[in-house]
């Protein structure tokens, strides 16, 4: 597609609940990226692919955070038994591969998840 | 890993050209300067990037001095869609270290009629 695009775009859910994030990279993009955005705050990196493959899963808060990417192409991110600290916006970027480039990561418009 | 530090917030208005300075008094040899732009309820989007000295593009100017220890944003002749979160991010050329981009707060800039 001509853009990143994130489903859903909102996504409100009862504290408890289970819920799946989705992210479609920018055809031909290797790596991928989530990131969370609290209401006011900076971004906060989460987890990055290149392909299938996650060499960084470090910002993942806890173990009710998954992620998984099907080749080069859609990744999922779940999150188990929601928690309220969970509401922010859930931000997908990707990156095309080599080493260079002039205009950065491209972001989606992501996913507005509040956990009532 | 180089931090960066700018300005939590800054006021201006329309038509006025504005300039946001970045501080990264530890940037290594090999990072690059990227500035990011965010709009409320987008993604943050790429706007300029550079290395040394000055780059502008169809949206705005770069100033990095000599010993790039920080940088700077120009904006010029602002309007009221410039109202936005600018990101200053050092790293590889597309502003990540380590595979990672590294936002902090970002400045808030408004931009008043």
């Amino acid at each position: 597609g001509a853009g990143v695009s994130q489903s859903p775009s909102n996504k409100v859910t009862e504290k408890g609940k289970d819920v799946e994030l989705r992210c479609d990279p920018i055809s031909g993009h290797t790596a991928l990226y989530w990131y969370r955005q609290r209401l006011g705050q900076g971004l906060e990196f989460l987890i990055y692919f290149q392909g299938n493959s996650a060499p960084d899963k470090s910002g993942l808060p806890s173990d009710r955070f998954s992620a998984e990417r099907t080749g080069e192409s859609v990744s999922t991110l779940t999150i188990q038994r929601t928690q309220q600290e969970d509401s922010a916006v859930y931000l997908c970027a990707s990156s095309p591969p080599g080493a260079h480039t002039n205009y950065g990561y491209t972001f989606g418009s992501g996913t507005r998840l509040t956990v009532v | 890993l180089a931090k960066t530090t700018q300005p939590i917030s800054m006021d201006s208005y329309e038509g006025q050209e504005v300039n946001i300075t970045c501080s990264h008094n530890n940037i290594a040899t090999n990072d690059y300067i990227t500035w990011y732009q965010q709009f409320p309820s987008q993604g943050p989007r790429f706007i300029i990037q550079g290395y040394k000295t000055k780059v502008t593009n169809e949206v705005a100017s770069l100033f990095i001095p000599a010993d790039r220890k920080s940088s700077t944003l120009s904006l010029p002749r602002v309007s009221l869609s410039d109202t936005a979160v600018y990101y200053c991010l050092v790293g590889d050329d597309r502003g990540s270290t380590l595979g990672r981009l590294y936002f902090g707060r970002g400045t808030q800039l408004t931009v008043w009629p």
